[in-house]
């Protein structure tokens, strides 16, 4: 009965590949989020999705496409992977009425190294 | 442009005491300010959060501590405990045009806590 899942959890790979990482909600939010951390810990949005359209797409290199195919599910697919990419990236859910004060809820993370 | 600055980046604190963590930020059309906790291989989870209407608001040993002039915000945890060791981000948000924020967070740097017994 996880909220929010992830997978895979870890993912290891080479340079120049591509590669996806599903998320999924079972709290019937409508919006949904990709973070990123780095090895510092620190968190940035990288995109949001509501409903199945993006809403929020901040500075992110369009080696990363994300697709919401329902509004439960947003995964994130990326290309040609550097080894700047190498980061922790978490999946995130909320009510979506679009108030300020939501709650996000976050999944479990997958943690990408490439090599 | 770092637009929420939090410090410290680590903190070492003993069982019993006061854990103080500050944030600042600078776009003044935040309103929603909320603390997540992470503990380690998890996501981050909502700790306890503050709109500027108010100055402090406290949930069981956990307050935040508002600023509005000083632009300013800080969680303290009274009575810290071993399990209260986890990484603690300040966040904020904005309501943007039409009443919405599209849930936008933008995260301070995170503060590494660590409570000994």
């Amino acid at each position: 009965d996880t909220a929010v899942s992830q997978t895979p959890k870890y993912l290891v790979t080479q340079m120049g590949n591509d590669k996806s990482i599903k998320c999924e909600q079972n709290l019937g939010h409508d919006t949904m989020y990709w973070y990123k951390q780095d090895s510092k810990k620190f968190l940035k949005i990288m995109f949001s999705y509501n409903n199945k359209e993006l809403i929020i797409n901040e500075t992110v290199p369009n080696r990363f496409s994300p697709k919401s195919p329902d509004k439960a599910h947003l995964n994130l697919h990326i290309n040609s992977l550097e080894l700047g990419d190498s980061a922790v990236y978490f999946c995130a859910s909320s009510r979506g009425t679009g108030l300020a004060q939501e709650t996000q809820y976050f999944g479990p993370g997958t943690r990408l190294l490439v090599l | 442009q770092q637009q929420v600055k939090q410090s410290p980046q680590s903190l070492i604190v003993q069982k019993g005491g006061i854990s103080i963590i500050n944030c600042a930020y600078e776009n003044t059309a935040f309103d929603y300010f909320p603390w997540y906790q992470q503990f380690p291989g998890k996501g981050p989870a909502l700790l306890i959060a503050i709109r500027p209407d108010v100055s402090e608001k406290k949930e069981g040993r956990f307050t935040i501590s508002f600023n509005k002039s000083a632009k300013q915000f800080s969680l303290h945890i009274m009575d810290s405990q071993p399990g209260d060791s986890a990484t603690y981000f300040c966040a904020a948000s904005s309501t943007g045009p039409g009443g919405t924020s599209y849930g936008k967070l933008t995260f301070g740097q995170g503060t590494i806590l660590t409570v000994h017994p």
